[in-house]
């Protein structure tokens, strides 16, 4: 049972042009929210945060967005930048420390 | 580089045989995870170790085990192997207990089971 869901499997992009990656989730028990970057043959690498108080965490040209009400989380990239191109995944927390990954969006940002 | 090392690259065994797969945590933190990612799926939670002792389970077969040393480093025990063992295997590792902080995660082994 897939307790975060990402949706779009693939996302393309122009340079310069904004990112969106969005991410449902299921559970309203998860209390604090993840977003990862993933090169190939690289592990994952953390990029964003937000804990399930807020509903907006900013980071440079990142940008994350919760909406707890649709169980919704989306991370805007702006502006986008070829080496953004990557495997993005989200993560919540829940109970218990454990921790909860989507499947992941593949953005490619085109020159 | 995270700072987290993870031995082997990979490795390729039979069904029904047994592995170890090595993480050494970042200088400095006291958590590790294990996570599975088989092929187009997300990063599944195994198990996460806190200065030695088991602190979070996921979903962790029976015939897998883990473990801390007193160095820090994990190693995670795959027994009695099933083509559907096949994954990427990461460790990650992070400074506390729970993890308001960021996980930094290895390289990754890759486990191919024939």
């Amino acid at each position: 049972d897939q307790q975060v869901k990402q949706n779009s499997p693939s996302l393309s992009v122009q340079e310069g042009r904004i990112s969106i990656l969005n991410c449902d989730y299921t559970n309203s028990m998860f209390d604090y929210f993840l977003w990862y970057k993933k090169y190939p043959a690289e592990g994952p690498t953390f990029l964003i945060s937000i804990s399930s108080i807020k509903d907006k965490n900013e980071d440079g040209r990142f940008t994350v967005f919760l909406n707890k009400s649709a169980k919704h989380l989306s991370l805007h990239i702006v502006p986008s930048q070829p080496g953004d191109s990557a495997v993005y995944f989200c993560a919540a927390r829940g109970t218990g420390n454990q921790f909860y990954f989507g499947t992941g969006t593949s953005l490619t940002v085109i020159p | 580089d995270s700072g987290v090392t993870q031995t082997p690259k990979h490795l390729i065994t039979a069904t029904g045989q047994r592995v170890t797969l090595r993480c050494s945590p970042r200088s400095g933190d006291l958590s590790v995870y294990w996570y599975q990612q088989s092929l187009d799926q997300g990063l599944q939670f195994l198990i996460q170790y806190y200065n030695g002792e088991e602190r979070a389970k996921g979903n962790i077969l029976e015939r897998f085990s883990a473990q801390q040393f007193p160095d820090l480093h994990s190693e995670l025990n795959l027994s009695s192997l099933e083509l559907g063992d096949s994954a990427l295997y990461f460790c990650a590792s992070s400074q506390g207990s729970l993890s308001y902080n960021e996980q930094f995660f290895g390289p990754g082994t890759r486990l191919t089971v024939l």
